[in-house]
């Protein structure tokens, strides 16, 4: 069964400063996608970065970039000089990769307060 | 270019009645997929469609379905509402089952009273 774990329900960051958010999954699968997204209050699931897993290089988009460790199946989000705006729900997702469509399992979520 | 859209944005009923949520994908999208989420929780899987068939389900009772029209726009049907079944109802598209990403519409709120 895939499961996706996050352990942090909240974190806090000063702005400007960075912030890391935790995930793990379990999966028997080896080939597959990681995303992160993030839901503000206005409820939008929006796509900040996404992992192919056999790509060894992390991703990064701007301010965003992923740790990711296959072996021990885990993939955190660190946000660099975090401003007001990343205030959100960021949850972390997997999908398989077997033509199954966008069917994703996502974790718990991490609520993220940004501290001016 | 028109994002993923969902109607209505709140719904209030009561027990037993039954509720559709729609959804329109993006332009071009074929695939949609609905969501619930619980307050608190993650996101679970209902339902994936693709050119109007069926092509996924998750663990959600026969209350629940769904169907894709020609035009490629979704109906999410639940019949013998539930206190339970209030939550955020989310409406995903993307362009094909091969493509990675989807693009989530801003979801409808529905309460069971």
């Amino acid at each position: 069964a895939q499961t996706v774990t996050q352990s942090q329900p909240e974190m806090s960051v000063q702005e400007a400063e960075t912030v890391t958010l935790s995930c793990t999954y379990d999966t028997s699968e080896s080939d597959y996608y990681l995303f992160w997204y993030k839901q503000p209050p206005s409820r939008q699931m929006i796509l900040v970065i996404r992992q192919e897993a056999y790509k060894q290089q992390n991703a990064t988009e701007n301010r965003f970039s992923v740790n990711f460790q296959k072996a021990a199946k885990s993939f955190s989000l660190k946000i660099s000089d975090s401003q007001l705006g990343d205030a959100a729900m960021y949850f972390c997702a997997y999908r398989i990769t077997k033509n199954t469509g966008n069917q994703f399992y996502f974790g718990t979520g991490t609520s993220l307060t940004v501290i001016p | 270019d028109a994002g993923v859209t969902q109607s209505p944005t709140h719904l209030i009923k009561t027990r037993g009645q039954q509720v559709t949520l729609r959804c329109s994908p993006i332009s071009g999208h074929k695939s949609v997929s609905w969501y619930q989420q619980v307050l608190g929780q993650g996101p679970q899987f209902i339902f994936q469609y693709y050119e109007k068939e069926e092509r996924g389900r998750g663990n959600f009772p026969d209350r629940f379905s769904a169907r894709q029209f020609p035009n490629y726009s979704s109906e999410l049907n639940v019949n013998a509402l539930l206190l339970g079944d209030s939550a955020l109802y989310l409406c995903a598209s993307s362009l094909a089952l091969s493509i990675p990403e989807a693009f989530f519409g801003q979801g409808t709120r529905l309460t069971v009273v």
